[in-house]
């Protein structure tokens, strides 16, 4: 079947401008993961969803960064007043469950340059 | 908080031989994964580790699950061209945690 699908893949906007990240889980997914990549950097995690809510807030960086999750599937990532230090590749993963046999399947990333 | 710590950060190796890479973590895990990312792509699922001292392989990469199961190892035999990538180890406590992997370059 289909893999975690993100878009667009590739985002270029002005600082100060907001943007919205889309990601499309493995059907029947329940959770749901966004991470950001920094160029040669590790993952850094910044929220997970278990259905529509979100119990670990604990990684966004900033007020300026929120996301939803609606119908158990689609979720977007929103940046408000983008800044440069936001630029990075925004990862998205779902997995069946969110417990401890989680396996993360990642899509393809969104790339983020805020100029 | 959980932490997961991963070393060496860079890994130069001549094509043909071994390298390990190592993952500790600050509390005992339930399991440990490892994912690999190729440059230019996303993390992919390699395997799990469960048990205390469980050991996996697959063709030349060997896993390994510490005893007291907060620490785990990769080692790669023969390494070849297609090893190149970043290789991420993930921690589950209470919630899966990354490491911030090890990224490894091939000389021919």
């Amino acid at each position: 079947g289909a893999g975690v699908s993100q878009s667009p893949s590739n985002k270029v906007t002005e600082k100060g401008k907001d943007v919205e990240l889309r990601c499309d889980p493995i059907s029947g997914h329940t959770a749901l993961y966004w991470y950001r990549q920094s160029l040669g950097q590790g993952l850094e995690f910044l929220i997970y969803f278990q259905g529509n809510s979100a119990p670990d807030k604990s990684g966004l960086p900033s007020d300026r960064f929120s996301a939803e999750r609606t119908g158990g599937s689609v979720s977007t990532l929103t940046i408000q007043r983008t800044q440069q230090e936001d630029s990075a590749v925004y990862l998205c993963a779902s997995s069946l469950a969110q417990g401890i046999d989680e396996t993360q399947y990642f899509g393809p990333g969104t790339r983020l340059l805020v100029l | 908080g959980q932490q997961v710590m991963q070393i060496p950060q860079y890994q130069h190796v001549q094509e043909g031989e071994d390298f390990t890479t190592y993952c500790n973590s600050s509390t005992t895990l339930s399991n440990i994964q490892w994912y690999k990312q190729r440059p230019g792509g996303h993390p992919v699922f390699l395997i799990q580790l469960v048990k205390s001292g469980e050991v996996k392989k697959q063709k030349r990469l060997t896993f390994q699950f510490g005893e007291a199961k907060k620490n785990s190892s990769l080692h790669i035999t023969a390494t070849q061209t297609t090893d190149v990538g970043t290789y991420f180890c993930a921690g589950f406590d209470y919630k899966l945690s990354f490491g911030a992997g090890t990224t490894v370059t091939v000389r021919a």
